[in-house]
């Protein structure tokens, strides 16, 4: 069984500051990690993924994030936030190559202060 | 490249009615997903398709069902429809066996209203 636990349902932050959105994972299996981002009344937009090889994955609008393995934990930063950033953000695992459902987090909501 | 599509964009129904909510995956893509994103209980996986057969199912009643035609598009029907299936409906699309099974892109979804 997979599972996601997104830390924080709401995180604000100053335009230019950093963002830290946490997600940890539960996998009886190697995990595959994504992170997707909804616009409001759109659908799911891919930010990055990690499946094998490097830790330290990077992906789309300046988002990167780190699969560390003995904390269990995927957390997705960005080292300057911008306005356009705000929106809500889903963690999720998926169980591998083969295929098959992914298992998403709650969700956090990320508002950008001017 | 055209992403996902959804049709239609909204729909309204009544107590009791049935709906259906089609999807296009991506060209290429064999593989089909149906999530739910209903307020207050995040998304939730419903059915997947790949090559014409259901894979797998999540935990909802069988008055959700679908089907995946040979052009790899897909319907998800809902039959006797309750309020709390007002909803969010997320369509993805992945390769099937041919290429990246995992990565899951998704279209702008479907949203049911059930009066």
């Amino acid at each position: 069984a997979q599972s996601v636990t997104q830390l924080g349902s709401h995180v604000s932050v100053s335009e230019g500051a950093l963002v830290l959105l946490r997600c940890n994972y539960s996998s009886s299996v190697p995990p595959y990690l994504f992170w997707y981002v909804q616009y409001p009344n759109q659908g799911l937009q891919l930010l990055l993924k990690y499946t094998t090889g490097a830790t330290l994955v990077k992906g789309i609008n300046g988002f990167e994030a780190e699969f560390k393995k003995s904390e269990t934990s995927f957390h997705l930063t960005k080292p300057s936030a911008h306005m356009s950033d705000a929106a809500e953000y889903f963690c999720a695992v998926g169980p591998g190559s083969s295929g098959d459902k992914l298992t998403f987090g709650t969700g956090t909501r990320l508002a950008v202060r001017p | 490249e055209a992403g996902v599509t959804q049709s239609p964009t909204h729909l309204i129904k009544t107590r009791g009615q049935q709906a259906t909510l089609r999807c296009s995956p991506i060209s290429g893509h064999t593989s089909v997903y149906w999530y739910q994103q209903a307020l207050g209980l995040g998304l939730q996986f419903l059915l997947w398709y790949d090559e014409g057969e259901e894979r797998n199912r999540g935990n909802f009643p069988p008055r959700f069902s679908g089907r995946q035609f040979p052009n790899y598009s897909s319907e998800l029907n809902v039959n006797a429809l309750e309020l709390e299936d007002s909803a969010l409906y997320l369509c993805a699309s992945s390769l099937g066996t041919s290429g990246d099974q995992e990565t899951q892109y998704f279209g702008p979804g479907t949203r049911l209203l059930v009066l």
